[in-house]
């Protein structure tokens, strides 16, 4: 079946300027958790979603980034202002009630200038 | 002291050879294991899922959790070309929850 899908794969922005990043998760998935991986660097969570509750804020590095899910699927990371420190790949997971593993999204790649 | 530790490499081997990557940790809660791989520009995608201590065999790779010395391993026998990748190890304490914690990632090259 069809997997995580995120687009666009490739954003160049300028700074100061908002971005938006899509994120399709597995269908039927009631989780799903951005992350922020830069070069050299591990995963850093961003947010969590799971089913209506309400979403895990707490790795969001500024006011800047917010998310939102809409109908429990599809998602939006929004980073308005960008700097040049958000350049990095923007992945998105999905997982189900009964696994715990998370199933990736092939990332975006964003380049502040 | 992080976490979850991973030593970023990078690691070369030749064609063949048995390749051995490791993560230590601290949170003696962790019971969920997982080794994902992440070719070059590609998402990162689950290899191996192991739960508690134990060896879990798939193929040309096993997954073993030493939950006493907070140590998991994963070991690629016969290792081929395409198996260069960066593999990371993460690992939770709940299911299903968002507490997973992922490692830095190993660099491998395996050389023709």
């Amino acid at each position: 079946g069809a997997g995580v899908s995120q687009s666009p794969s490739n954003k160049v922005t300028e700074k100061g300027k908002d971005v938006e990043l899509r994120c399709d998760p597995i269908s039927g998935h009631t989780a799903l958790y951005w992350y922020r991986q830069s070069l050299g660097q591990g995963l850093e969570f961003l947010i969590y979603f799971q089913g209506n509750s309400a979403p895990d804020k707490s790795g969001l590095p500024s006011d800047r980034f917010s998310a939102e899910r809409t109908g429990g699927s599809v998602s939006t990371l929004t980073i308005q202002r960008t700097q040049q420190e958000d350049s990095a790949v923007y992945l998105c997971a999905s997982s189900s009630w009964t696994v715990s593993e998370q199933y990736f999204g092939p990332g975006t790649r964003l380049t502040v200038t | 002291q992080k976490e979850v530790e991973q030593d970023p490499g990078p690691l070369s081997v030749p064609e063949g050879a048995i390749v051995s990557l490791n993560c230590t940790y601290s949170n003696s809660a962790f019971q969920y294991f997982m080794w994902y791989r992440q070719y070059s520009r590609k998402g990162p995608e689950l290899l191996m899922y192991t739960y508690s201590s134990g060896n879990k065999e798939d193929g040309r790779f096993t997954a073993q959790v030493d939950k006493s010395s907070k140590y998991i391993s994963l070991f690629i026998r016969d290792s081929q070309p395409s198996d260069s990748a960066t593999y990371l190890c993460a690992m939770s304490a709940f299911y299903n929850n968002n507490d997973m914690r992922f490692g830095a990632g190993t660099r491998l090259t395996v050389k023709p």
